[in-house]
């Protein structure tokens, strides 16, 4: 049990679609970073957010875009789906920013999306 | 160019063989330096944490290094076993840590 989950497990959407993956963190954990990780790739960071504030955002167009509760839970939205967006997607939280900078983060056992 | 490389891609051993894993990275401006490993369709699990200020972490049979100086971190496997199959992943901590830059990670078998 790592404390972090993620919904749904296995999603497939059609090319144009829009998306919306969900995490949930541990009570406390207000910090959450979003990863996307093609076939045979390692995970690429997506964005993070730090206390409901978007705190870095790596290489991914506007479409790519994220939310996070009060509750510790995130979402990570996906406008206008292309092919090239079926991967896993993994979601890492952690207590606080500092704190994920000793203790590394928490990952869920991520969703996999498969655009057709 | 990749910011995080790992070699080799694939590894096969026969169960009981000690083995390294190799991590290089390209920015010296590391804060730490992470270990996962992943197994087929899973989320990544954490290994072993290293600071930049610090040389290496054990963990039971796993002892991750750090050479800042080199760009290099090793994860040493000792008396592997087919349990240990699996995928392992290292990810170098920015200073501001906001983010994890990932290598494409090590496929590793252990055959019985």
């Amino acid at each position: 049990e790592t404390g972090v989950t993620q919904s749904p497990t296995h999603l497939i959407k059609t090319r144009g679609q829009q998306v919306t993956l969900r995490c949930s963190s541990q009570s406390g954990h207000n910090t959450v970073s979003w990863y996307q990780q093609a076939l045979g790739q390692g995970p690429q960071f997506i964005f993070q957010y730090y206390r409901e504030e978007e705190n870095g955002r790596g290489n991914f167009p506007p479409r790519f875009s994220g939310l996070q509760f009060p509750n510790y839970s995130s979402e990570l939205n996906v406008n206008a789906l292309e092919l090239d967006d079926s991967a896993l997607y993994l979601c890492a939280s952690s207590l606080y920013l500092r704190i994920a900078e000793i203790n590394g983060y928490t990952f869920g056992s991520g969703t996999r999306l498969t655009v057709v | 160019k990749q910011e995080v490389t790992q070699i080799p891609a694939a590894l096969s051993v026969p169960e009981g063989e000690n083995l390294v894993l190799n991590c290089s990275f390209t920015d010296s401006a590391i804060y730490n330096l992470q270990w996962f490993r992943q197994d087929p369709g899973k989320g990544l699990t954490s290994l072993l944490l290293i600071q930049s200020s610090q040389r290496e972490q054990t963990s039971g049979r796993l002892n991750a290094s750090l050479d800042k100086s080199s760009g290099r971190s090793t994860l040493y496997i000792a008396a592997s076993q087919p349990g240990d199959s699996a995928t392992y992943l290292c990810a170098k901590g920015e200073t501001s840590g906001s983010r994890l830059t990932f290598g494409e990670g090590t496929q590793l078998t252990v055959n019985p």
